[in-house]
């Protein structure tokens, strides 16, 4: 299994409130990935990394930001959480751009 | 604009079976296509892919087909085991340029013993 570890694994916010979704990476791999999966849109981009200090916006991009200041840790940040993020993100790492995804085990959020 | 569709949000199959998941595109610069198994609580996980020089790659149980003509991918699973019950993504991107992965919306398959 590719060493990836999301944290929190759950968590429960109020509206308003900021939140944090962490990923630590122990392969050392160029590429980072925030995904979110919701019931009926599958799996959407929402930011990725390509380098340290290095992001772009994914499809779903609004209302989050993303930060890289070491290769092994990305972290995606809600600056106040509404209702429709209420969601389960993934984080996904990748040696390369153009190889295979490998994902952690997803961080479940609720936002009341 | 969905550029990677997987239009049977379902699909429910006899133990032994063969088990047959659709997937279209539309962007013509997707050269590279991967399927992806999910169960629940956890994490997807690679099971398949291939890449547009091909038209069938196979791994085991597990084969992709691509008619690239019609924009169109396939997983069979033969046979199709309990096992194989889960969520099944397919995603595409352009090989070149490391441009992300784009994923469809999935296909939850119910292998029924």
């Amino acid at each position: 299994d590719a060493g990836i570890t999301q944290s929190p694994r759950h968590k429960v916010t109020e509206t308003g409130t900021p939140v944090t979704l962490r990923c630590h990476q122990t392969e050392n791999h160029r590429y980072m990935y925030w995904y979110r999966q919701d019931p009926g849109h599958g799996l959407r981009l929402i930011h990725y990394s390509y380098g340290v200090k290095d992001t772009d916006k994914g499809e779903v991009s609004d209302g989050y930001s993303v930060s890289r200041s070491k290769t092994e840790d990305f972290l995606l940040t809600l600056e106040s959480a509404t209702s429709s993020q209420t969601s389960v993100y993934f984080c996904a790492i990748s040696p390369g751009g153009a190889g295979e995804l490998f994902f952690g085990e997803g961080s479940r959020l609720t936002v009341l | 604009d969905q550029q990677v569709k997987q239009n049977s949000p379902s699909l429910s199959v006899q133990e032994g079976r063969i088990s047959i998941l659709n997937c279209d595109y539309t962007n013509s610069m997707f050269d590279y296509f991967l399927w992806y198994k999910k169960y629940p609580a956890e994490g997807p996980t690679f099971l398949i892919s291939i890449s547009s020089i091909k038209d069938k790659n196979e791994d085991g149980r597990f084969t992709v087909f691509l008619n690239k003509s019609a924009k169109h991918l396939s997983l069979h699973i033969v046979p199709s085991q309990p096992g194989d019950s889960a969520v099944y993504f397919c995603a595409a991107r352009q090989y070149s340029g490391n441009t992300p992965l784009v994923f469809g919306k999935g296909t939850r398959l119910s292998v029924i013993a």
